[in-house]
């Protein structure tokens, strides 16, 4: 099946650095990508689409210049964790439509990160 | 969107069969059934889907309702792998964007 990678898989950050978490759809393109962010014993929550060659749409209280999303090619997105705090910690999770419209969702395994 | 309810968790022995149920009764009838599962520590993986017809394929079966209001995700013979979270989602063919409920935990006991 098709596959989509995350790196890193894990970093650790001091408090007001930004991070930059790579999604890449390996052996398909994505037009569109998708990021989650999931809090420990809880659900996937949806943060924002990722549209190759235009702004990403945010869902409602996700900040948008504090979550920065970048589309620039047909395999991957990016997500930059702006001026991160302790409450950014969290796992950030990517997907991405299967190849020749399928309905299935690929995700990838994840990025971890705390903020010191 | 149609929303789906299911049980918060499911305890089974492993070699033995699973049924994980769904409620859907607001399902329309261009929605899709899907399940996923997240094992610990990953990103969710997808199971199995189906419109009308019960589904099978490697890793587990579907079962619908003749009135589609219900589902069942049947693991046939669990493994202690199978211990994950398993979300039950309904989806038009045109939806991109999955919108996640708490799903079922499954334990299973050696």
């Amino acid at each position: 099946g098709a596959v989509v990678s995350q790196h890193p898989s894990r970093v650790i950050c001091k408090s007001g650095t930004s991070v930059k978490i790579e999604c890449r759809s390996l052996d398909f393109q994505a037009t569109t990508m998708f990021w989650y962010r999931q809090f420990p014993k809880q659900s996937l929550m949806l943060m924002a689409t990722s549209n190759e060659g235009s702004k990403a749409t945010y869902e409602q209280g996700v900040e948008k210049d504090k979550f920065l999303i970048n589309h620039a090619s047909l395999t991957l997105s990016t997500l930059t964790v702006t001026s991160a705090h302790p409450e950014d910690s969290s796992f950030y999770i990517c997907s991405a439509r299967g190849p020749l419209h399928t309905d299935t969702q690929y995700f990838g395994p994840g990025t971890r990160l705390t903020v010191l | 969107d149609a929303k789906t309810t299911q049980p918060n968790s499911m305890e089974s022995n492993e070699e033995e069969p699973v049924h994980l149920p769904c409620n859907h009764s607001t399902i329309s009838g261009t929605d899709y059934i899907h399940w996923y599962r997240q094992l610990p520590s990953q990103g969710p993986e997808y199971v199995i889907h189906g419109l009308t017809s019960n589904v099978n394929n490697r890793m587990a079966s579907l079962a619908i309702a003749e009135d589609r209001k219900s589902s069942t995700l049947i693991l046939h013979r669990a493994t202690l792998r199978d211990a994950a979270v398993y979300y039950c989602i309904l989806l038009k063919p045109r939806d991109d964007k999955i919108i996640f409920g708490k799903g079922t935990r499954l334990h299973i006991l050696p």
